[in-house]
């Protein structure tokens, strides 16, 4: 059980364009789901907690109109990388929680998106 | 601030013996998770242990094993007869209540290296 389904697994797109990551949870119901960045060697950044039915909360830093999240039903998020840049280039990994309590039993890990901006 | 902190960034173990993962946090709250997290050349973060802060006992999960310290804010992972497989970076991380929601926060991690 658990299981996080995050779609693609790596992109490559053009500089300006837009790009769409997908993360399911496939056997539960996830009411909230995170975002998180993370470059070569280094830790996982939030990006934001996504939210079934309400908007995104983005952490500080992170802008709203570049990275998108729509948690538009209870097994689904998305996040719509705005006109990439080089710069948005990383993996990308998506994550929810079981039932009440967000984080009692801890997070649950889609595969990550690799994403490269040429 | 909440912050995690790994002060070991590569560690290594010979195959079948034991290792220890440091890890220590800072937070105000007294209700709060703790965990562990693997993650392989795969890059898929899985989890190893988790903690609950109010409980005293240390948890177990078959050869991983933490050493809780509340008072000293430090939770270490113990791996018991290590296997080829174990070698990961491994993040620990803290739950917080945070503009209103709950949120993970992880250290920088650790790379373990398992020699054969």
């Amino acid at each position: 059980g658990a299981v996080v389904s995050q779609h693609p697994s790596r992109v490559i797109c053009k500089s300006g364009t837009s790009v769409k990551i997908e993360c399911r949870s496939l056997d539960f119901q996830a009411t909230t789901m995170f975002w998180y960045r993370q470059f070569p060697k280094q830790s996982l950044m939030l990006m934001a907690t996504s939210n079934e039915g309400s908007k995104a909360t983005y952490e500080q830093g992170v802008e709203k109109d570049k990275f998108l999240i729509n948690h538009a039903s209870l097994t689904l998020s998305t996040l719509t990388v705005t006109s990439a840049h080089p710069e948005d280039s990383s993996f990308y990994i998506c994550s929810a929680s079981l039932g009440q309590g967000v984080l009692i039993r801890g997070l649950f890990f889609g595969s990550g998106t690799q994403l490269s901006v040429l | 601030a909440q912050t995690v902190t790994q002060s070991q960034p590569e560690m290594s173990v010979q195959e079948a013996e034991t290792v220890t993962l440091s890890c220590t946090y800072d937070t105000s709250e007294s209700d709060y998770y703790l965990f562990w997290y693997k993650q392989p050349p795969s890059r898929q973060m899985i989890l190893v242990i988790r903690q609950e802060a109010y409980k005293q006992q240390n948890a177990t999960e078959n050869r991983f094993s933490v050493n809780f310290q509340k008072a000293a804010k430090s939770f270490s992972l113990k791996i018991s007869d290590s296997q080829l497989g174990d070698a990961a970076m491994y993040f620990c991380a803290h739950s917080i209540y945070q503009g209103g929601s709950e949120k993970l926060v992880f250290g920088k991690g650790t790379k373990l290296t398992v020699n054969p």
